[in-house]
């Protein structure tokens, strides 16, 4: 099993771009989950799907868009980057919450100029 | 209000010294609490969860309920410890759902 899988790994993009970071699990999880990694900030939860069809927001959902149409893929679209979203992003997976281990990916680090 | 409070950002500690991550939470409930860690170039892993009772890597972390506290301990640190811990705990959130959250991390550098 490959896990939890990410691309790019990294990006660089200029205000006003747009963009979706790919992520994609072989693990048939139900729950799949953005955060991004800034430092002092730890992990903050951007978006987050249970299950096919259903996403909710996190807690720093702005600017950001995701959509869950298989169970494997759930990729995270920047609408309009802006150098605030200048961050490293996570994807994870878990079969569900409630004690659940997350698995994750190697992370996309990205640049917005 | 939820929240997972790490209060060290960084730890520097000498091979051999015992080590103490501290981690305390504020849920209204009975959350699940984990420790992850990330070592260099390394995707988050998870290194323990309260519920298993387990030792990892030497490393222990016990549930105490009435301080609210998830501390991680290692009676003598390696060098292969320095890495960036994370306390995160799992439990349902006022809408239904569950939430995962996550402390905002503490580094470790273990020195030689």
């Amino acid at each position: 099993n490959a896990g939890v899988t990410q691309t790019p790994k990294f990006q660089v993009l200029k205000t006003g771009q747009s963009m979706t970071l790919q992520c994609a699990q072989d693990m048939n999880h139900e729950y799949m989950s953005w955060y991004r990694q800034d430092p002092g900030m730890g992990l903050r939860l951007i978006h987050y799907s249970v299950g096919a069809g259903i996403t909710d927001q996190g807690e720093v959902p702005n600017g950001y868009n995701v959509s869950r149409s298989t169970t494997e893929d759930f990729p995270l679209r920047l609408l309009s980057a802006a150098p605030s979203q200048t961050s490293v992003y996570f994807c994870a997976s878990s079969a569900g919450l409630a004690g659940h281990e997350q698995f994750f990916g190697p992370g996309t680090r990205l640049t917005v100029l | 209000a939820q929240r997972v409070t790490q209060p060290e950002k960084l730890l520097s500690v000498f091979k051999g010294a015992p080590v103490e991550l501290k981690c305390n939470y504020s849920y209204s409930g009975s959350p699940e609490l984990f420790w992850y860690v990330q070592y260099s170039r390394q995707r988050l892993q998870l290194l323990l969860r309260h519920i298993s009772r387990e030792s990892i890597k030497g490393f222990t972390a016990d549930l105490n309920k009435g301080e609210t506290s998830f501390h991680l301990k290692k009676p003598f640190a390696q060098e292969e410890d320095s890495a960036m811990y994370y306390c995160a705990l799992s439990g349902p959130s006022t809408s239904g759902t569950y939430k995962y959250i996550f402390g905002t991390g503490t580094r470790l550098k273990v020195l030689a």
